[in-house]
């Protein structure tokens, strides 16, 4: 079955950059997932990458994959207090079920 | 605002007890999921309605059950509570049924069984 495997904390300071590191089993998905919730609330999709692609930059996020190590990586440039919050990697498995990782607290201290 | 909306917001209730929780989806996504998060095992997929119908069946144990009716709200309905069902349980909707990722996630129903 699908596994998706994310540590559980991250801590950083403010204005550092941060590191999401995210594994996966096996996935047939044509993307990839990240995923956020800030305290107290749903989750929210953050930004997605074709599994056709290695990189995807969107303003200060910048997604890895590498598809050979099954390893997904979301990296948040000038890490700011608004960013804490819970991360989540999700992979599509055959049955079309969107699977997540445990998720990743990251807090960032001013 | 996601667009989905989850009633109640908070419930407490004693072991035993059955609950209901609500879910409207976002207007026009005809797909409803059911997600528990709790401490321990994270976010695990429970259940998938696509326009009235099952579509994908995850965690879901025997004494839960859900449905969406024809005005695509859906009800998940817990029953037998035991003190491992406190979780937050989420709903989201998308417009397809499977493939694409984006889901619209309500803000959760915490449940506390005590």
């Amino acid at each position: 079955g699908e596994d998706v495997e994310q540590s559980l904390f991250l801590s950083v300071r403010e204005g550092d950059s941060s590191v999401i590191n995210c594994t996966y089993t096996d996935s047939s998905s044509t993307y990839l997932y990240w995923y956020k919730q800030e305290p107290g609330a749903g989750l929210q999709l953050l930004t997605y990458i074709f599994s056709n692609m290695d990189m995807k930059q969107d303003q200060r996020l910048t997604v890895l994959l590498n598809k050979k190590d099954k390893h997904l990586s979301l990296r948040i440039a000038d890490t700011q207090t608004g960013d804490s919050a819970i991360y989540f990697c999700a992979v599509v498995n055959q049955g079309g079920k969107l699977i997540f990782g445990q998720g990743t607290e990251l807090s960032v201290k001013p | 605002d996601s667009g989905v909306t989850q009633t109640p917001k908070h419930l407490i209730t004693a072991t035993g007890q059955r609950v209901t929780l609500r879910c409207s989806p976002r207007s026009g996504d005809l797909s409803v999921y059911w997600y528990q998060q709790s401490l321990d095992q994270g976010l695990q997929f429970l259940i998938q309605y696509y326009n009235g119908e099952e579509r994908a069946k995850g965690n879901i144990l025997e004494r839960f059950s859900a449905q969406q009716f024809p005005d695509l709200h859906s009800e998940l309905n817990l029953s037998s509570l035991e003190l491992g069902d406190s979780a937050l349980y989420f709903c989201a909707s998308s417009v397809e049924g499977q493939g694409f990722g984006e889901l619209f996630f309500g803000e959760g129903s915490r449940l506390t069984v005590l």
